[in-house]
């Protein structure tokens, strides 16, 4: 009965290769964000979506593109990985993003760049 | 620009005692103010918030806050700590009309028996 999951929970990978990182909420919010806690645990939004449609886009290298199949997934593609990548990545979602409802967090995915 | 300090970096406190964590904010209207946990290997759980109204705010676990405009502060309080409570610990201003949520950068409570 998990609210927010992401899969998976850790991935270690290689300089340069492609990554997909999932996400779902089982609560019927209608937003949905990724969020990057680098390694001094500062907490970054990347980027928000609202009933499939992006809101959000935080000047993040467009070597990360979110993709949004419906309003319960929102998964994060990321390409040609770099060791500056390596961090904590959240899924979040709230019920009506605009009037600022509190965001529930998944528990985050560790990506190591190796 | 919107911007949310914690000035105490790591916090250690005997359990038991109580505690109070700093925050403040800058923002250009009232804001909407949260605080969240995280545990280790976890994700963040929301403590509590402050939308309007009352400015003392209870949340789960014991814990408070308290809104001061004119300090522009929302520091988290708790009278008594208990040992589960050690984590880390995040202020939050939201930006209205937005999605976005800006953190401040943590504090870590540590609670010793």
């Amino acid at each position: 009965d998990t609210a927010v999951s992401q899969t998976p929970k850790y991935l270690v990978t290689q300089m340069g290769n492609d990554k997909s990182i999932k996400c779902e909420q089982n609560l019927g919010h209608d937003t949905m964000y990724w969020y990057k806690q680098d390694s001094k645990k500062f907490l970054k939004i990347m980027f928000s979506y609202n009933n499939k449609e992006l809101i959000i886009n935080e000047t993040v290298p467009n070597r990360f593109s979110p993709k949004s199949p419906d309003k319960a997934h929102l998964n994060l593609h990321i390409n040609s990985l770099e060791l500056g990548d390596s961090a904590v990545y959240f899924c979040a979602s709230s019920p009506q993003g605009l009037d600022n409802q509190p965001q529930h967090f998944g528990d985050g995915t560790r990506l190591s760049i190796l | 620009a919107q911007s949310v300090t914690q000035p105490d970096i790591h916090i250690t406190v005997s359990e038991g005692a109580s505690l109070e964590l700093r925050c403040n904010y800058s923002y250009g209207a009232t804001p909407y103010l949260f605080w969240y946990v995280q545990s280790p290997g976890q994700g963040l759980q929301l403590l509590l918030k402050y939308f309007s109204g009352d400015t003392l705010v209870q949340g789960i676990k014991g814990f408070e806050a308290e809104f001061k405009r004119s300090q522009s502060s929302f520091n988290l309080r708790k009278p008594s700590v208990h040992w589960s409570d050690a984590a880390e610990y995040f202020c939050a201003v939201g930006v209205r009309n937005t999605d976005k949520l800006i953190f401040g950068t943590g504090t870590r409570l540590q609670v010793f028996p």
